[in-house]
């Protein structure tokens, strides 16, 4: 069975800290991990990673892929109020052709003025 | 970019009602479109694959005979609780893949519709 697990589950920091939201699977046939941020409503998505080691960036967020390793990590640089939310990584895999997602647990992050 | 509409948004029925979500894609063919289920605090579970013209997957553990997905068109699947109870009150949301996206390619997803059952 496909298993999705990030960490930490729960994160409280400040304004302006730097934080690093964990993620790690076990698929098979891996194709692709997405990050997706989900405030109040669905999700919103960040990245798609496919290859292992190209950092993906946009503005203060940046994602990473270890196809070796089994695991991706987001990185949020100076963060804001605005940051709060829950970040979920999802992998792509499978036989089927249908790509189905299969979520983790997702990181809740809070940012404290 | 691709932009995925659900309706309604919040439904609140009394138990027993049948409540039926549409989710579309406005802006693209889908092809296959997903339905999730979100729980308080909990992440999305995957319920069912739906394929334009066929039959959807449902993962294990979802009543077909409870949720019925109907992906009638490449722009509009339905998904219908039917005879809903309080148990099913919970975050929906679908999601969708272009016509021609080939496996790997990343998802769209709708608001959402958030359901209660009285």
């Amino acid at each position: 069975e496909d298993k999705v697990v990030q960490s930490p589950l729960s994160l409280v920091v400040h304004e302006g800290d730097t934080v690093t939201l964990n993620c790690s699977y076990e698929v098979t046939n891996f194709r692709s991990l997405l990050w997706y941020k989900q405030e109040k409503k669905a999700p919103t998505f960040l990245f798609m990673l496919t290859s292992s080691g190209i950092e993906k960036k946009s503005g203060r967020l940046s994602s990473i892929l270890d196809k070796k390793e089994l695991f991706s990590i987001l990185n949020i640089t100076a963060t804001q109020t605005g940051d709060s939310a829950v970040y979920l990584c999802a992998v792509i895999a499978g036989g089927t052709s249908y790509g189905k997602l299969t979520f983790g647990q997702g990181t809740i992050l809070t940012v404290h003025p | 970019g691709a932009v995925v509409s659900q309706h309604p948004s919040w439904v609140i029925c009394k138990s027993g009602t049948s409540v039926k979500i549409e989710c579309r894609s406005l802006d693209f063919q889908a092809t296959t479109m997903f339905w999730y289920r979100q729980f308080p605090k909990q992440s999305l579970m995957l319920m069912a694959t739906s394929n334009e013209g066929s039959k959807a997957t449902y993962e294990q553990g979802v009543e077909k005979d409870k949720f019925l997905i109907n992906h009638a068109s490449l722009t509009l699947s339905t998904l219908t609780v039917t005879s809903a109870h309080p148990e099913d009150s919970s975050f929906y949301i679908c999601s969708a893949r272009g016509h021609g996206a080939v496996v790997g390619e990343t998802q769209y997803f709708g608001p959402g519709t958030r359901l209660l059952v009285l």
